[in-house]
């Protein structure tokens, strides 16, 4: 059965304390791996695309690796407006059979 | 209006009531998708609609239709609501061809089932 399992569930960080949150996948033909942040009552925003393993993503802060059987999103050095909860998602599957399955999150909070 | 767009943006509704929420993307995208997100729970995928043909269905009570005209517009029919159906619904939209595959959401409509 197809799965996205991310870790862990809680993290808090003080300001500048780098870390990194895991999202491993059990998907038969991965075709896509994004990861999204979402503020408390909006909608999830897109931060990564990873297609394959091998592939770097980076963005200020963040920076997204894609491994066969994991991602991992490293915060470099945080602060507290990167509190958030952060989604990985799994793509596999073609045109119209495609599926896309989420993660339950992982809830950041970086202390000043 | 740019990205993707969802009306109204809360929304009360008693159980006998009858409201329909609204989702416009202008990003050119062919697929188009309903997510319920509960407090403390993963995002539970609801209706998808891929080239304007419904392609998934998750199991979801009669009391919730989708309906989408066109590849850019989406709504979602409510009828004789529980309060659990109480939740955040959020709209996204994608490419299901040629890429690039990522799914854009829209801000979501905040519904209590009263």
């Amino acid at each position: 059965e197809d799965q996205v399992t991310q870790s862990p569930e809680a993290l808090r960080l003080q300001e500048g304390e780098s870390s990194s949150l895991n999202c491993s996948y059990t998907v038969s033909g991965l075709r896509g791996l994004f990861w999204y942040r979402q503020d408390p009552g909006k909608g999830p925003e897109f931060l990564f695309t990873l297609y394959s393993a091998g592939e770097e993503k980076e963005k200020e802060r963040l920076k997204a690796t894609l491994t066969k059987k994991e991602s991992f999103l490293h915060i470099t050095a945080p602060k507290p407006e990167d509190s958030a909860t952060y989604l990985c998602a799994v793509l596999s599957g073609y045109s119209s059979a495609s599926k896309i399955i989420f993660g339950s999150g992982t809830r950041l909070s970086i202390r000043p | 209006e740019t990205g993707v767009t969802q009306t109204p943006r809360h929304l009360v509704m008693g159980m006998t009531n009858k409201k329909s929420l609204k989702c416009e993307q202008h990003l050119g995208h062919n697929a188009m998708y309903w997510y319920k997100q509960s407090a403390k729970k993963p995002l539970e995928l609801m209706f998808v609609y891929s080239l304007e043909e419904r392609v998934e269905n998750n199991s979801v009570p009669s009391r919730f239709s989708p309906e989408c005209p066109n590849s850019s517009h989406l709504f979602l029919h409510l009828h004789t609501l529980q309060p659990e159906d109480s939740a955040l619904y959020l709209c996204a939209s994608s490419q299901v061809q040629g890429g690039p595959y990522e799914q854009y959401f829209g801000p979501g409509t905040r519904l209590t089932v009263t």
